[in-house]
């Protein structure tokens, strides 16, 4: 059985940092590419970032660009999302989600999502 | 940049099909994909790449995709469709998400 499962979120400050982690399991990690994808409370799915299979190629919605940096560690079957200079709008429940199709970006599995609350 | 145009709310009377539309420059030259997300719950692949189902979606999910108009049918309607739709393709690198779509089922 395929297992997403998020964590890291919490309270943070505007301007500070948080580092979001997604452990994978029941599927070959190396084999997928990855995604997060967050959803303001209330509001509709946003894309946040991919990452290729081997995590040589990455991906950022222009919100985002120069301030997340996804990751992986093939070892460790983990996802990250590193989070600078977090503002109020970053607020919202992250998801990591597994690619089916590399040419497709069709996410067949989801975790639970973390929440991430940016507010002084 | 590209955009997916969904319709706010759409109604269905119980046992009736449901269509659920995703409008977008000549979508129909795309591979589109679609989510169910229920409350509190983290989304559903319902179809993807137009009109394929995943495992253990019901066949009363389908898609279709054409012009500039991707659809999402829900033959025979139930009260556990109720849901939001969110349709959803990759372009030049980015993956798009339409604004979603609440489906009532009366």
């Amino acid at each position: 059985e395929v297992q997403l499962l998020e964590s890291g979120g919490g309270l943070v400050q505007p301007g500070g940092s948080l580092r979001l982690s997604c452990a994978a399991s029941g599927f070959s990690f190396s084999s997928y590419a990855m995604s997060w994808v967050r959803q303001a409370p209330g509001k509709g799915l946003e894309w946040v970032s991919a990452i290729s299979a081997s995590g040589g190629t990455t991906y950022y919605a222009d919100s985002v660009k120069g301030r997340f940096t996804i990751s992986r560690d093939i070892s460790k079957n983990t996802l990250f999302l590193q989070m600078n200079s977090l503002r109020a709008e970053d607020t919202a429940v992250y998801y990591c989600a597994k690619v089916l199709g590399y040419s497709y970006y069709d996410f067949d599995q989801w975790g639970q999502g973390t929440l991430v609350t940016v507010s002084s | 940049s590209y955009e997916l145009t969904q319709p706010l709310s759409v109604s269905v009377a119980l046992g009736q099909t449901a269509r659920i539309t995703c409008g977008g420059n000549n979508i129909g030259g795309k591979n589109v994909h679609w989510y169910q997300q229920k409350p509190g719950q983290a989304p559903v692949l319902v179809i993807y790449r137009d009109n394929k189902r995943p495992s253990g979606i019901p066949e009363r999910f389908s898609g279709s995709n054409s012009g500039n108009t991707a659809t999402l049918t829900i033959s025979r309607a139930q009260a556990g469709d109720e849901a939001d739709y969110y349709c959803q393709l990759w372009d030049s690198s980015t993956v798009i998400f339409g604004g979603g779509t609440k489906l009532t089922v009366l």
